[in-house]
């Protein structure tokens, strides 16, 4: 059973347009999220992150929304740029769970010149 | 630089072999975690420890799977014996205080044939 679900497995956007990467949580107890990105052939590396008090956070290009009620989160990069493709993971953590994140399948973000 | 190093990068086995992967987390991160990323699954956690001791490893078949920290510098991942459905990348990551805020190592890419 998923708690974190990406549903788009891949997502292709122009240069300079944004790229909106979505993301569900089932689990209510989730109360910090994050978004991490992925190049090939190297780890995952922390990108941005928001907490269940908030519904935006900002920095820089990167943008995420967390909407509670619909639990639903997403990633906003505007403008996207050829070096954004990448594969994005959302994960969700909760104190109940030692605030180990549970991550999602991933959505592979190609960004074209 | 800081940051987690893991050997080796590439791994092809027949089945019934003994894999041993290892880890090298972050000076001072006191929390070290295994993934298994598959193209099905996503990112799996497979076992994390803190502060060397084994926390939570029931993302592991038991049978073949072991996971161990002998020092803080060390982290091992064993599968014995081997199977073809092993076959994925293996990672590790390490965290300090923030434990949702994962540093990942470049992975191990294992292929049992």
């Amino acid at each position: 059973d998923q708690q974190v679900k990406q549903n788009s497995p891949s997502l292709s956007v122009q240069e300079g347009r944004i790229s909106i990467l979505n993301c569900d949580y089932t689990n209510s107890m989730f109360d910090y999220f994050l978004w991490y990105k992925k190049y090939p052939a190297e780890g995952p590396t922390f990108l941005i992150s928001i907490s269940s008090i908030k519904d935006k956070n900002e920095d820089g290009r990167f943008t995420v929304f967390l909407n509670k009620s619909a639990k639903h989160l997403s990633l906003h990069i505007v403008p996207s740029q050829p070096g954004d493709s990448a594969v994005y993971f959302c994960a969700a953590s909760a104190w109940g769970g030692s605030y180990i994140p549970t991550f999602g399948r991933g959505t592979s973000l190609i960004v074209h010149p | 630089d800081a940051r987690v190093t893991q050997t080796p990068r590439h791994k092809v086995t027949e089945m019934g072999q003994e894999v041993t992967m290892r880890c090298q987390p972050i000076l001072g991160h006191n929390t070290v975690f295994w993934y298994r990323q598959t193209m099905m699954q996503g990112l799996e956690l497979l076992a994390y420890f803190r502060n060397r001791a084994p926390l939570d490893d029931s993302g592991m078949p038991k049978d073949r799977f072991s996971a161990e920290m002998p020092d803080a510098t060390l982290a091992t991942l064993k599968i014995q014996p081997s199977e073809p459905r092993d076959s994925a990348v293996y990672f590790c990551a390490s965290a300090g205080r923030v434990i949702q805020t994962q540093y990942f190592g470049p992975g191990t890419r294992l292929l049992v044939l």
